[in-house]
């Protein structure tokens, strides 16, 4: 079975500075796709970025980008020019390529972008 | 935009009380996902559906909890009796079927945030 793992619970940064989330991932698939969820406070779950695990460039969407290490199983979320906005629950997800599509998810770290 | 329908938003039960929740998907998705969210912690998928079918259910409590989907559209998740643990943050999501490589991540609702008193 997959596992996800986020080892931070909580962090901060202030407004504008950078911050990375971490996220390990156990897995004995060659084929799958990792990905990070937001959860702000009003609840709803949304797609920040995704990576597919058979490519070997880092997924970036505009201030979020991944540092994907495929053979420590690691796959950490930097953000960028942080802010308030991005105050929320960080998940970190797992998802094997084919059988079922379900996502498994880590624990979450909760982020606070401070002005 | 389309989104996940999802309703009640709040539910307050009183334990062994039975209790209903009701999912939207977008219009097209025919996987349609339950998700539970205890307080602090990811969600974890309780079933999953592929059309009216269900693909996935190996983490249901199905002595007392229950899913349907039965035209393939809308879907109701059914707590039979309730118990104090099962206050949680239920999600719904749903996908289209075979992206293939593309892998899309699903849409999901702003849930159901269901107490047991």
């Amino acid at each position: 079975a997959q596992t996800v793992t986020q080892s931070q619970p909580e962090m901060s940064v202030q407004e504008a500075e950078t911050v990375t989330l971490s996220c390990t991932y156990d897995t004995s698939e060659n084929n799958y796709y990792l990905f990070w969820y937001k959860q702000p406070p009003s609840r709803q779950m949304i797609l920040v970025i995704r990576q597919e695990a058979y490519k070997q460039q880092n997924a970036t969407e505009n201030r979020f980008s991944v540092n994907f290490q495929k053979a420590a199983k690691s796959f950490s979320l930097k953000i960028s020019d942080s802010q308030l906005g991005d105050t929320a629950m960080y998940f970190c997800a797992f998802r094997r390529q084919g059988g079922s599509e379900k996502l498994v998810f880590g624990k979450g770290t909760k982020l606070t972008v401070n002005p | 935009e389309a989104e996940v329908a999802q309703s009640p938003r709040y539910k307050i039960t009183e334990k062994s009380q039975a209790v209903a929740f009701w999912c939207d998907p977008i219009s097209g998705h025919a996987t349609l996902y339950w998700y539970r969210q205890i307080l602090g912690q990811g969600p974890e998928l309780l079933v999953q559906f592929q059309d009216e079918s269900v693909v996935d259910d190996s983490q249901l409590p199905k002595d007392r909890f229950s899913a349907e989907r039965l035209k393939g559209v809308d879907s109701t998740l059914k707590i039979q009796p309730a118990e104090l643990g099962d206050s949680a943050m239920y999600l719904c999501a749903s996908s289209p079927v075979g992206q293939g490589i593309y892998s899309a991540g699903y849409t999901f609702g702003s849930g159901t945030r269901l107490t047991v008193v």
